[in-house]
C-alpha cells in the first residue's frame, strides 16, 4: 500500500494554463506538506497543513493555491503557469519527526 | 535560522569502497537530523535519523550516521558500496514549528554518489 500517494506523476503544460496536483496520504498522519524541487535538485518546503489548517507558506507567488479538504488529502493548484515553476513537486506527511515522500509530480511547463 | 551544508556535490567511489558523505548543521537548538535517498526519477526514501537518542544511527541499506555536537556534523557512511547505491542522498535538519504544530524540513544541496565498477 502506497502511504503518500500523488497524481499525475508528469504533467506536462503550456504557460498560462491552470493545473492541479492532487495528493492523499493514507498514514492517519495530521500534517501534510507541499515541498519543491528545482532543476538543480535543491528541495525547499512551500506549505504546511496541520488537520486542515495553513500553518507554513513560504512566501511563495499567489499562483499557488494549496487546499485541505480532509486531513488526508492536500491538493495544490497553480494558476497561470510560468516557465519557472517547472520542477518536481512533492507531497509529504508527518506525525511526530519524521516526515514521508510521496513519488513526486514532475511539472514541466512549455 | 537552520541551514545545512553537504561538502562535495559529486562524490565518485569504487565498489566495494567506503562511502562517506559529510554533512553540517547550524541550529541554535538541538536538532534532529535526517538522511533520505533519492534514486533516479523516484521520491526521497528516508535512510535514517537522529532524534537525540543514541548518536549513532543505524539505518537502511548498511547504512549509517553519527551525530557529532561539537562538529555540528552528521556524516553518512557505508563500509563496502554495492552498485545499487548509486543515487542522490539528501542531508536536512528539522526544526519544530512552534506556531503550528509541524516540523520543516530545511534541506542540502545533496550529493550525488556515484558507484563505479
Amino acid at each position: 500500500d502506497t502511504a503518500v500517494s500523488q497524481t499525475p506523476k508528469y504533467l506536462v503544460t503550456q504557460m498560462g494554463n491552470d493545473k492541479s496536483i492532487k495528493c492523499e496520504q493514507n498514514l492517519g498522519h495530521d500534517t501534510m506538506y507541499w515541498y519543491k524541487q528545482d532543476s538543480k535538485k535543491f528541495l525547499k518546503i512551500m506549505f504546511s497543513y496541520n488537520n486542515k489548517e495553513l500553518i507554513i507558506n513560504e512566501t511563495v507567488p499567489n499562483r499557488f493555491s494549496p487546499k485541505s479538504p480532509d486531513k488526508a488529502h492536500l491538493n495544490l493548484h497553480i494558476n497561470s503557469l510560468e516557465l519557472g515553476d517547472s520542477a518536481v513537486y512533492f507531497c509529504a506527511s508527518s506525525q511526530e519527526v519524521t516526515t514521508y515522500f510521496g513519488p513526486g509530480t514532475r511539472l514541466t511547463v512549455t | 535560522a537552520q541551514s545545512v551544508t553537504q561538502l562535495g556535490s559529486h562524490v565518485s567511489v569504487s565498489e566495494g569502497a567506503l562511502v562517506l558523505l559529510r554533512c553540517n548543521y547550524s541550529s541554535s537548538v538541538p536538532p534532529y537530523l535526517f538522511w533520505y535517498v533519492q534514486y533516479p526519477n523516484q521520491g526521497l526514501q528516508l535512510l535514517l535519523k537522529y532524534t537525540s537518542a543514541a548518536t549513532l544511527v543505524k539505518g537502511i541499506n548498511g547504512f549509517e550516521a553519527e551525530f557529532k555536537k561539537s562538529e555540528t556534523s552528521f556524516h553518512l557512511t557505508k563500509p563496502s558500496a554495492h552498485m545499487s547505491d548509486a543515487a542522490e542522498y539528501f542531508c536536512a535538519v528539522s526544526d519544530w514549528n512552534s506556531g503550528g504544530s509541524n516540523y520543516k524540513l530545511t534541506f542540502g544541496k545533496g550529493t550525488l554518489l556515484t558507484v563505479n565498477p
